[in-house]
């Protein structure tokens, strides 16, 4: 059981240039989500999926799309990277036992946009 | 406009001692609170949540307090450990919609030996 697992790790972009995040769970948890950390800012929902085929957005969806096509994987892609999207990047999931909502973290993906 | 606040960036607390940590929020479709522990270079890790309907809930050295009709949220650690030094984030869900967490800015605790 590897709980939330994201690649890569760290990343350098140029700006104009696109990529994808990759986020995948194997603890068939209906909701996935990805936020961003700034320093000062806390972390900052982008985009939400609480389920296969249904997503959402944050509060700070601009330049970035999802896709949810299947329970496990939650892909984030930059379609036109920006200095602005400099940030630390983290995937979760989670679920609703019926009492109590529980979200796990994934280690996180550090984007530097040049 | 920042729907859940962390007033406090840093707090520095002896060993042994209380920490309390504190969050306020805005918005009244809020049905959910969670605590959540950071350090370094690692994702947050779950530390300790609490629904609406209730005002207090007791893991070990954690308890959350919840005054819904002053919105707002603290985190009691007794005793305080050097391990709990950490950033510290309160999150809100929304009613009734998993996965729609909002943070605030996170308070830095550290705990002196």
């Amino acid at each position: 059981n590897a709980g939330v697992t994201q690649t890569p790790k760290f990343q350098v972009l140029k700006t104009g240039q696109s990529m994808t995040l990759q986020c995948a769970q194997d603890m068939n948890h209906e909701y996935m989500s990805w936020y961003r950390q700034d320093p000062g800012m806390g972390l900052r929902l982008i985009h939400y999926s609480v389920g296969a085929g249904i997503t959402d957005q944050g509060e700070v969806p601009n330049g970035y799309n999802v896709s949810r096509s299947t329970t496990e994987d939650f892909p984030l892609r930059l379609l036109s990277a920006a200095p602005s999207q400099t940030s630390v990047y983290f995937c979760a999931s989670g679920t609703w036992t019926g009492w109590a909502d529980t979200q796990y973290f994934g280690p996180g993906t550090r984007l530097t946009v040049l | 406009d920042q729907q859940v606040k962390q007033n406090s960036p840093s707090l520095s607390v002896q060993e042994g001692r209380i920490s309390i940590l504190n969050c306020d929020y805005t918005n009244s479709m809020f049905d959910y609170f969670l605590w959540y522990k950071k350090y370094p270079a690692e994702g947050p890790t779950f530390l300790i949540s609490i629904s609406s309907i209730k005002d207090k809930n007791e893991d070990g050295r954690f308890t959350v307090f919840l005054n819904k009709s002053a919105k707002h949220l603290s985190l009691h650690i007794v005793p305080s450990q050097p391990g709990d030094s950490a950033v510290y984030f309160c999150a809100a869900r929304f009613y009734n919609q998993g996965g729609k967490l909002i943070f605030g800015q996170g308070t830095e605790l550290s705990v002196k030996p």
